[in-house]
């Protein structure tokens, strides 16, 4: 069983429109959330952390986080066509001493396209 | 400049050969990790080192090893090459100050091993 699973692709979406992009984990003890974007060809890119049980905004993005059903989502409005790229979930967990580090678990990815 | 330079970007080689991938960062981050990438599988990390005399396994790191020879410079060694390691290769940064997750990744290494 993967540890963390994420909505099966190529999901597809008009210009405008609200993307939903879901992440389920296994690990109880998990405590951080990330959500990276990966343009074809490219590495990368850190766009949304969350660390406690609700929602967080930033410009068009909301991530959404529910520990107790192990749910993470990222909500993309108004979606553009740069919008099309690989998300990628990541989650991770702290030591008992609050120190976290990078051993994240990543999802396998969803691929979005938005189309005019 | 990239923040955080690989190299090379591209590497075709044979099986049993031994390479080396490289990484360089201009942050002056001290958390530096390698991961490989496989399609369908997102990212799995190697290696993560936290300073130069820190060094720790990832969840694959059979097959692997790595050198940190500074703080700018993070290594990985593939001593003998199996094609199984055909992947894309990534090395990253991150701030603690921010978070301790990976943030800032270079353009990743193409690996084909045949």
């Amino acid at each position: 069983q993967k540890e963390v699973e994420q909505n099966s692709g190529p999901l597809s979406v008009p210009e405008g429109a609200i993307a939903s992009l879901n992440c389920t984990y296994s690990d109880r003890g998990s405590q951080s959330f990330f959500w990276y974007r990966q343009y074809s060809g490219k590495s990368p890119e850190l766009i949304m952390f969350i660390y406690s049980n609700g929602d967080k905004e930033d410009g068009r993005f909301t991530a959404q986080l529910n520990k107790a059903s192990q749910y993470v989502s990222l909500l993309i409005r108004d979606s553009q066509p740069s919008d099309s790229a690989t998300y990628l979930c990541a989650v991770g967990a702290f030591y008992a001493g609050g120190t976290s580090y990078g051993k994240l678990t990543f999802g396998q990815g969803t691929i979005l396209t938005v189309h005019p | 400049d990239a923040d955080v330079t690989q190299t090379p970007r591209n590497r075709i080689t044979k099986t049993g050969k031994r390479i080396m991938l490289e990484c360089s960062q201009t942050k002056g981050h001290d958390r530096m990790y390698w991961y490989r990438q496989d399609p369908g599988l997102g990212l799995r990390l190697i290696y993560y080192s936290f300073d130069v005399k820190d060094i720790n396994k990832g969840e694959i790191s059979d097959g692997y090893s790595v050198s940190r020879q500074a703080q700018a410079k993070f290594s990985l060694s593939l001593e003998s090459a199996i094609p199984n390691q055909t992947a894309l290769y990534f090395c990253a940064t991150s701030d603690p100050l921010i978070g301790n997750q990976p943030q800032h990744f270079g353009d990743g290494t193409r690996l084909s091993i045949l």
